[in-house]
């Protein structure tokens, strides 16, 4: 069974810096992994995403990594905003019923002025 | 090109009613998903759909829950005599393939409420 965990629960930054998020997940045999955005009482935003055949996905200041192999992918977030802050959610998609997204719990990000 | 449209954004229900959530997939897009995300929880997969099929229903709970979506018209989450636990956002989601690994592309949600 997929489990995928995200890392850290929650963040605080000062506007202008740069953070790296965290998303791993149990099985290997992903299809493809999504990156969204939630902002509180909305619904998801979809950021990047990444085949499995793909080391990263770059869209203006958002670069996302994945390493298949060892279960892992990085959401790098540069020069970081207020508008920023929103709970990010990683999912992937198995390669058996491969429509399927198995979630996250999500990083809580708030970007301070 | 209008985004996934659910409705009704808020919906409040008193247990034993029967609640139903309506999903208007992307333009051109015949793939729907249905997902729940449970107070302090994360989004969990209830079910997949095609026009006019069910692909999987793994996550959808056995019981009072069904769905479907017809050849015309919205896709249809319906839950029958809903209890407290039911109180949820009820995400859909479409994708224009399903089997490749689409990009999904979510709805606002539907906020149900069981009082």
């Amino acid at each position: 069974k997929q489990e995928v965990t995200q890392i850290p629960a929650a963040l605080s930054v000062p506007e202008g810096e740069n953070l790296v998020l965290n998303c791993s997940f149990t099985d290997s045999a992903i299809y493809n992994l999504q990156w969204f955005r939630q902002d509180p009482g909305k619904g998801l935003t979809s950021l990047l995403l990444i085949q499995s055949s793909q080391r990263e996905q770059t869209s203006g200041r958002l670069n996302a990594s994945l390493d298949k192999s060892s279960g892992r992918s990085t959401l790098y977030i540069a020069a970081s905003q207020p508008g920023d802050s929103a709970t990010y959610l990683c999912a992937v998609s198995g390669t058996g019923t491969a429509s399927k997204l198995t979630f996250g719990t999500g990083t809580r990000l708030q970007v301070t002025l | 090109n209008a985004g996934v449209m659910q409705n009704p954004r808020h919906l409040v229900r008193r247990r034993g009613q029967e609640a139903r959530l309506r999903c208007s997939p992307m333009k051109g897009h015949s793939h729907v998903y249905w997902y729940r995300q449970l107070p302090e929880e994360g989004l969990k997969f209830m079910v997949y759909l095609q026009k006019e099929n069910i692909i999987d229903e793994s996550g959808m709970p056995k019981e009072r829950f069904s769905a479907e979506f017809p050849k015309e018209g919205p896709s249809i989450l319906r839950i029958q005599q809903v209890v407290r636990g039911d109180s949820a956002a009820y995400f859909c989601a479409s994708s224009p393939r399903g089997t490749s690994g689409g990009m999904q592309y979510f709805g606002p949600g539907t906020r149900l409420t069981v009082t």
